[in-house]
């Protein structure tokens, strides 16, 4: 158990759909990524908050959303869900850049 | 855009040999590399770190080492075991002027496949 906890682990939705992946946090760590797995393009950054606050940005699409609530978890909201977004998600929690651990992700398949 | 690659994508190695995983970056600025593990189902597993201002770096079974000059990072894998078969990926941290925003860039991979 890396103590990065991702919800739920397999989500199975229809094009068009919304989707909401949760995240919890390791204990004591501020920052939290999203990362997208998909076969063609590997482990693709999303992006990163840090205590509640945006920090960095990668490859998310405009359909895509994010936020870290005060209690640090944080949610990665999908939108009109296309087949291309079948993926894994995963989010990771440091201190700093430093202790970078992954949760063992959420399996998204949109049919 | 600046990207993490690696020079293999499979490789097969005997139990008991020794394995080493090869992976070239782009980004001279790049100050720190970490070498994950990632088993079928599972997220990547830390395996080890290495900053910028080292050459090499030893673990327990594994050693990175870091090439600045060509760009090149390698994993090796003393006494390769059944259970170290999996997806091996390398990954920078990459900085700017504003310094690190804390993301990686991650290779696309190589999968170890370790014969009994």
């Amino acid at each position: 158990d890396s103590g990065v906890t991702q919800t739920p682990k397999h989500l199975i939705t229809a094009t068009g759909q919304r989707v909401t992946l949760r995240c919890s946090p390791r204990s004591g760590d501020l920052s939290v990524y999203w990362y997208q797995q998909s076969l063609d393009q590997g482990l693709q950054f999303l992006i990163h908050y840090y205590n509640g606050e945006e920090r960095a940005k990668g490859n998310i699409l405009e359909r895509f959303s994010a936020q870290q609530f005060p209690d640090l978890h944080s949610e990665l909201n999908l939108s009109s869900l296309e087949l291309g977004d079948s993926a894994l998600y995963f989010c990771a929690s440091s201190v700093g850049i430093f202790g970078y651990t992954f949760g063992s992700g959420t399996r998204l398949t949109v049919v | 855009g600046e990207s993490v690659g690696l020079h293999l994508p499979t490789l097969s190695v005997q139990e008991g040999d020794n394995s080493i995983i090869n992976c070239a970056y782009s980004n001279s600025a790049s100050d720190y590399f970490i070498w994950y593990k990632q088993e079928s189902g599972k997220g990547p597993q830390f395996i080890i770190d290495i900053r910028s201002n080292m050459d090499k770096r030893q673990g327990q079974r594994v050693t990175v080492l870091l090439n600045k000059t060509v760009k090149h990072l390698s994993l090796q894998i003393a006494a390769t075991q059944p259970g170290d078969s999996a997806v091996y990926f390398c990954a920078e941290n990459p900085t700017s002027t504003r310094g690190s925003q804390g993301n990686l860039i991650f290779g696309k991979g190589t999968k170890l496949s370790v014969k009994p």
